[in-house]
């Protein structure tokens, strides 16, 4: 069965890129039935969506982030990455990747990673 | 953007009791709806998609409702393994947005 996990530094400096990999197991990346996703949630907080990417590279993200969010693909590795950047301390969350369904326009968060903490201080 | 109000924020309830969690959202979204439930230091877990469709796996205990701007999930029976935090999600439209967590307490 499908997995994920979340892997990259656990802390970052102000005003530096945060740089995050998911890799998937159990199955393929360039899957037809499947988006993939990032969200985050800064401790003892709501969730929040970061952006969505499918195999081919078309990538939907939120507004509120765009102007400093990149999410990429990998097929050959089987991952899929989020870069972050100018962070501040806003941006402390615990990260999580996830498989996103679509279906019937409607976008679903099937299946989530751990989740990774990044935290942002000098 | 849509925005997401759960009800109540926390609620303390018994093990066997029947609960039920609101979500409205600010503009319709037809049926385009998830539930989660969230526990401490886990990553979130989808029970109900499609306001009323329970995930594989998830017990028959759970279950959804609403369309348009008004949504529930019911607990019919608590079990000791529900308490938690129950997130609503709409799927309709960027960018997808949560509602701001249900905290399910133990009384």
């Amino acid at each position: 069965q499908l997995q994920l996990q979340e892997s990259g530094p656990g802390l970052v400096k102000p005003s530096e890129t945060l740089s995050l990999t998911c890799t998937v197991s159990g199955g393929s990346i360039s899957s037809s039935s499947y988006y993939w996703g990032w969200i985050r949630q800064p401790p003892g907080k709501g969730l929040e969506w970061i952006g969505s990417i499918y195999y081919s590279g078309s990538t939907y993200y939120n507004p509120s982030l765009k102007s400093r969010v990149t999410i990429s693909v990998d097929t050959s590795k089987n991952q899929f990455s989020l870069k972050l950047s100018s962070v501040t301390a806003a941006d402390t969350a615990v990260y999580y990747c996830a498989i996103v369904v679509v279906a019937a326009r409607a976008w679903y968060f099937d299946l989530w990673g751990r989740g990774t903490l990044v935290t942002v201080s000098s | 953007d849509i925005q997401m109000t759960q009800s109540p924020s926390s609620v303390s309830a018994s093990v066997g009791d029947r609960v039920t969690i609101t979500c409205r959202a600010s503009q319709g979204i037809s049926s385009w709806l998830a539930w989660y439930q969230q526990k401490p230091g886990k990553a979130p877990k989808l029970l109900i998609y499609a306001a009323s469709s329970l995930q594989s796996g998830v017990p028959s205990r759970f279950s959804g409702s609403g369309s348009g701007t008004d949504f529930t999930l019911t607990i019919s029976s608590l079990q000791p393994e529900d308490f938690a935090t129950y997130y609503c999600q709409q799927a309709n439209s960027f960018p997808l947005g949560f509602g701001q967590g249900t905290r399910l307490e133990i009384k």
